[in-house]
């Protein structure tokens, strides 16, 4: 156990819906990351938070937008779904600010019907 | 272009038959190559960080070297339960987008008792 905390693990929605998943670091890390996982394009880094702040910004699209909040969770939001976005989307915390040990949730894998 | 390529996709190993993965990048402003392993459903566990040419690390029977250009993950006696994805990543300093996380597509490990 990672000690990363994913909800929800499955998510089924349709093509231009909109959904939030939702991430819990580790106690004591001040980083959380978001990583989007399909089949044909391995792990793509979308974001990276650091004590409530942007810290860094990989290919995330417009549709797709991220907050960390005071208590150190995170959220991720997709709206305007489309079949492309169907993927296991992962959430791992840090420490610091850099990158390097990553602790993974479990993922929530979505699918878009 | 940033680029972290690993090969083989895919292995088939005997049980105890030692064997290497490579991962090769080209990324300018490298700060760090992190090897993960990953199970099926799992979000990837963290192994090894190598920092610098020549660096090497071990864990049981596993083995982490890096180059200037490339890394290689030595597996030796491999047991089933070593049987998983096995994933390099490299950190590179960005600038103004922070520093960014690449990882590599991976390769599939299968070990045959």
């Amino acid at each position: 156990d990672s000690g990363v905390t994913q909800t929800p693990k499955h998510l089924i929605t349709a093509t231009g819906q909109r959904v939030t998943l939702r991430c819990s670091p580790r106690s004591g890390d001040l980083s959380v990351y978001w990583y989007q996982q399909s089949l044909d394009q391995g792990l793509q880094f979308l974001i990276q938070y650091y004590n409530g702040e942007e810290r860094a910004k990989g290919n995330i699209l417009e549709r797709f937008s991220a907050q960390q909040f005071p208590d150190l969770h995170s959220e991720l939001n997709l709206s305007s779904l489309e079949l492309g976005d169907s993927a296991l989307y992962f959430c791992a915390s840090s420490v610091g600010p850099s990158p390097g040990e990553l602790f993974f949730g479990e993922g929530s894998r979505l699918t878009v019907l | 272009e940033d680029q972290v390529t690993q090969s083989p996709e895919a292995l088939r190993l005997q049980e105890g038959e030692s064997s290497s993965l490579n991962c090769s990048y080209t990324v300018s402003g490298l700060r760090g190559l992190f090897w993960y392993r990953q199970d099926p459903g799992k979000g990837p566990e963290f192994l090894f960080t190598l920092y610098s040419a020549g660096e090497e690390k071990e864990k049981e029977r596993l083995k982490a070297t890096l180059t200037k250009k490339e890394s290689f993950l030595h597996i030796t006696a491999p047991k089933p339960e070593d049987s998983a994805t096995y994933l390099c990543a490299v950190q590179a300093n960005r600038g103004n987008t922070g520093n960014q996380f690449y990882f590599g597509t991976g390769t599939s490990l299968t070990v045959i008792p």
